[in-house]
Order: structure tokens, then sequence, then C-alpha cells
């Protein structure tokens, strides 16, 4: 079953404006992270942001903030001030387990996300 | 940060030969580095965990004797693709988990192979 869901293959913004990447998950481990990547074409991932399932507030890195909705199982990235720089391949995953397990990461499909002048 | 490094970068070899690609942690020693293959414009996909000094854990659909996975030491760990064909053509990527927090996991540069 997958653990992870992008639901957007690809998505639109406006320079300077915000925008939403959803991501929702799966899995009946009380404990576990969530992480946001941007990938862009030159292939590298680029960590941006994450939350801990136990983590009592939003996580917030800068322009990026994380919409964690527990009991909607959701993990939405808000990207604010959109810049052409933005626009690459973004990743939700997710790491189920204390962080002293194997620490493996299981990705979403990804958004493409496309940033017009 | 802590760096990853993957070496080569690219690399292009015929139908039916060997190539062995480098997984680097520089700066941080990995208690677990892990290995994703990644077709174009789709996700990544975990082909297997390899921790120092024991075997690798392959997730499953991955053939271990097609892709040999070798974590010598808390730096180093190697994939080699064996007997490699076009289908092998893809863009693979190296985690480390490690670092002064010990749970991070970073990701080397990847590497973009080719198969002809």
């Amino acid at each position: 079953a997958q653990k992870i869901t992008q639901t957007q293959p690809g998505m639109f913004v406006q320079e300077k404006e915000a925008v939403t990447l959803d991501c929702t998950y799966d899995t009946s481990d009380p404990s576990y992270g969530l992480f946001w990547y941007k990938q862009p074409s030159s292939g590298e991932m680029i960590f941006l942001i994450y939350q801990g399932s136990y983590d009592q507030q939003n996580a917030t890195e800068g322009r990026y903030s994380l919409n964690f909705q527990k009991a909607r199982k959701s993990a939405n990235l808000v990207i604010s001030a959109s810049q052409l720089g933005d626009s690459a391949m973004y990743f939700c995953a997710m790491r189920e387990g204390w962080a002293g397990n194997t620490g493996k990461l299981i990705f979403g499909q990804g958004t493409t996300l496309q940033v017009k002048p | 940060g802590a760096v990853v490094s993957q070496h080569p970068s690219w690399v292009i070899c015929k139908s039916g030969t060997s190539v062995k690609i480098e997984c680097r942690s520089l700066d941080f020693q990995a208690t677990t580095m892990f290995w994703y293959r990644q077709f174009p414009k789709q996700s990544l996909m975990l082909m297997a965990t390899s921790n120092e000094g024991s075997k690798a854990t392959y997730e499953q659909g991955v053939e271990k004797d097609k892709f040999l996975i070798n974590h010598a030491s808390l730096t180093l760990s190697t994939l080699t693709v064996t007997s490699a064909h076009p289908e092998d053509s893809s863009f693979y990527i190296c985690s480390a988990r490690g670092g002064p927090r010990r749970d991070e996991q970073f990701f080397g540069p990847g590497t973009r192979l080719t198969v002809l």
C-alpha cells in the first residue's frame, strides 16, 4: 500500500505568490518523521524541512512551512513568496519509528513546481 | 551541514560490463548508508540499506547479485552494478545517516549511469 501520496504531478505558481504542495501519509506507527526535499534539474536532493510526529508546532524554515494535520495524516508544504529558483521537483518522505531504527525514508511520487515570472 | 560525495557523477559503459559507484561521507561517520534508484521524472526507490561491516539489506525486488553493495568503513559504501544492461540506466543516489545529531540523513549528488 502506498504510504506517501503526492497527488499533484505538476503545479504552477506566479512569482512572489504562495503555493501549497500536498502530501498525505499512512502509518500505524505512532513515532514517525516527515520530510520535504527539493530536487532541481541537477539531481541533488536538498533538505527543506522536517516534522516529527510528536512535535506540537508546525515546522518552519525560512520561506518553507509545513502544515501538519496529524488527524488527517497530511503534511503539506507551503512555500511563501515563490522565486524562480524554486522551480524544481519536490518530494515528501516519511521515516517510520524512532530515530534509532534503520531510518530508511519512503518517498512520495513527487510534484514538479514551475514558478512563472 | 554534513557532506556526502559520490563518484563518478556520471558514467557511460557498454552492456555486459560492471560499474562501481562510490559514496563517501566526507566529514562525519555514517552509521548507515542507503542506495536509491531514480528513473526520469519518477520518485526515489530505495534499493538497499547498508551498515558498516555487515551485509546490506535489500528491498523486495532488488537483485542482490546484480547490485553488489559493500560498506567497508564508516565513511565509504560502494554499489557495483554487475553485467550492466540498458535497463539499468538510471540515476543512482546514496544517502548517509549520521552527523552530529546521528539521525540526520544526507544525500550525495547522484550518479547518472548510461548503459549502451
